[in-house]
This record gives C-alpha cells, structure tokens and sequence, in this order.
C-alpha cells in the first residue's frame, strides 16, 4: 500500500510557464517532506523540503505547498526552463529516519 | 568537497552470486541509508545505519544485510542474487536529524 503517491506519471510544459507537480500522503505521522530531482543515471538530487508545521518553503523558482487538512503537497517551478526537464519524486520522512519515495514525475519542458 | 561517492558504478552478477557495495558519506555526515530502485518506481528503503548501529530496516528478505564502518563509511551485502535483485542501489547521507539526505549516483548491479 504506497503511503506516497503521484498519480502523474508525466507533465509536459511550455518553457516559461508554470509547471506543478503534485503528491499525496495517507499517514499523518509524517513530519517532513522533500521535493527530489533525478536525471537518467544519476542518483536523486534534493531540491526543496517542508517541515509539517508549515504550509510554503520557496526557493528561488522552487515553491513547495503543503496543505495538511488534505495530506496533500505540490512543487512549483516558475518559471519552468528546459533544463529542469527530469523525473521528479516526492519524498516523506518516516518514523524510522527513512524516506518513504513516490513513483515519480516526469517532466518535460518544450522550449 | 565530496558528496556521496558509491562503488563499483555498475557490476554484473550471476544469480546465486553474493555481491558487496560500497558507499562514502558527505564529511561529517553520520547517517548512511541504502535504498533500490527498480524502473517505473521510486527508490525503496532498505537500511539506515547511525553512529554504526541500524536505526531502521525496510522490508527486504535477510539476505540482504549491510554495516557501518568506525569512519561512517558502508557496505551493502546481498547474498543468494536473484534475477529480481536487478536495480539501482542508491546511498545517502545525511546528519540524523530529519534533515535532507543527499545521495551518491548509485551502483547498477545486473542480475544474469
């Protein structure tokens, strides 16, 4: 049973606009949660996390959301630009220090 | 500075082999996770090791088994390979305190 999901296997977008990417969780134990980016062989590279009491952590063109009452976070990217184009995971820090991974995203941005 | 390196980058095994994988953490980094990632998911927890003791285990069969070194370093051992142990083996550190963890470029290992 996935306990972190992103039900969007692929996002195609137009380079300059937004793109969002979303992911949802079933355990509201979770107390933090990271945005991933992942190139073809290459391991994860973090780009942005969440602590649970909050609801937004920006970084540059980096904006994460977190809306608790609905177990549910998106990343932002604006603008978006064709380098950004990879798979991207939503990840949930467990009880047992671990990261607990969606299936990913994958991104493309069209220039 | 260095992040996480991993070794060997890519290795083929026969199955029933035993394999060993290698990770270094980011200096000063106590934690080193193990994860595997297999085409279409995402990466799946096997290990955490902290200060060399195992602070979780994920779910995978006892033929998997993994330690800290005294220099926070880590292997990953894999005895009795299966055709299905075909993935990438990725490992991050991190500081121990809910914090990001980084990953290295992982180890694909190819079961034949």
């Amino acid at each position: 049973d996935q306990q972190v999901k992103q039900n969007s296997p692929s996002l195609s977008v137009q380079e300059g606009r937004i793109s969002i990417l979303n992911c949802d969780y079933t355990n509201s134990m979770f107390d933090y949660f990271l945005w991933y980016k992942k190139y073809p062989a290459e391991g994860p590279t973090f780009l942005i996390s969440i602590s649970s009491i909050k609801d937004k952590n920006e970084d540059g063109r980096f904006t994460v959301f977190l809306n608790k009452s609905a177990k549910h976070l998106s990343l932002h990217i604006v603008p978006s630009q064709p380098g950004d184009s990879a798979v991207y995971f939503c990840a949930a820090g467990g009880s047992q220090g671990n990261l607990i991974f969606g299936k990913g995203t994958k991104l493309s941005v069209k220039p | 500075d260095a992040g996480v390196t991993q070794s060997p980058t890519h290795l083929i095994k026969t199955r029933g082999q035993h394999v060993t994988l290698r990770c270094s953490p980011i200096s000063g980094h106590k934690s080193v996770s193990w994860y595997q990632q297999v085409l279409g998911q995402g990466p799946q927890f096997i290990f955490q090791y902290y200060e060399k003791e195992e602070r979780g285990r994920g779910n995978f069969p006892d033929r998997f088994s993994a330690r800290q070194f005294p220099n926070y370093s880590s292997e990953l051992n894999v005895n009795a390979l299966l055709l299905g142990d075909s993935a990438l083996y990725l490992c991050a550190s991190d500081t121990g305190v809910n914090t990001e963890a980084f990953f290295g470029q992982g180890t694909r290992l190819t079961v034949v």
